[in-house]
């Protein structure tokens, strides 16, 4: 294992579409954050996962985005009826927090959309 | 909230000289982590970094260090010796202490090296 996998790496859809992304995190690490980065801008939150558990959504977050960790291992997002609004670079990272170890997020080369 | 502003969208250097880079962030909160991120093209972004709010010493890692100025809500990287793979986009990100909290990133500035 050597790092945060994403996949794809580009995804190109038309718009109207739904689009699915997948995020294998670091081996053991039971946190999984979901990110959305856009030209010229710093990345910015939209979801969290601790083990399966959903902890918290951004504003960002809109009802057409969706985010699941059966099993708290990879993770998905799934974007319903894309928007152009919605091209942007996805960013997945993990970190593991247990009593006595607490990493910083690594995080994944991310999937580039772009909505057509 | 929380904010975190960088004013300087590019910088350059030449290479094995010294370049700082600028960060300013807004919180309520007195215990709180600040990170320096390096995002090289389509690469993944690493940690370069990290500051804890409660130590006044500033954290240093090899060529990198960073003055922390608590009162000011200032943070700034500073890196010496630059070399070419130094040239990337760099981001200042802050979070709250509780462990799980999100990172709230700046807009990032673009560095480039030139030999």
């Amino acid at each position: 294992d050597t790092g945060v996998s994403q996949n794809p790496r580009h995804k190109i859809t038309k718009r109207g579409q739904n689009v699915t992304f997948r995020c294998d995190p670091i081996s053991e690490h039971n946190r999984l954050y979901w990110y959305r980065q856009t030209l010229g801008q710093g990345p910015e939150f939209l979801t969290y996962f601790q083990n399966e558990a959903q902890l918290e959504k951004s504003r960002l977050l809109s009802d057409r985005f969706s985010a699941e960790r059966p099993k708290g291992s990879f993770s998905t997002l799934e974007i319903q009826r894309t928007e152009q609004g919605d091209s942007a670079m996805y960013l997945c990272a993990s970190s593991l927090a247990r009593p006595g170890v607490n990493t910083e997020a690594f995080f994944g080369q991310g999937t580039r959309l772009t909505v057509v | 909230a929380q904010t975190v502003t960088q004013s300087q969208p590019e910088m350059s250097v030449q290479e094995a000289e010294t370049v700082t880079l600028s960060c300013t962030y807004d919180t309520s909160e007195s215990d709180y982590y600040l990170f320096w991120y390096k995002q090289p093209p389509s690469r993944q972004m690493i940690l370069v970094i990290r500051q804890e709010a409660y130590k006044q010493q500033n954290a240093t890692e090899n060529r990198f260090s960073v003055n922390f100025q608590k009162a000011a809500k200032s943070f700034s990287l500073k890196i010496s010796d630059s070399q070419l793979g130094d040239a990337a986009m760099y981001f200042c990100a802050y979070r709250r202490r509780q462990a799980g909290t999100a990172l709230i990133f700046g807009k990032g500035t673009t560095l480039s090296v030139s030999s």
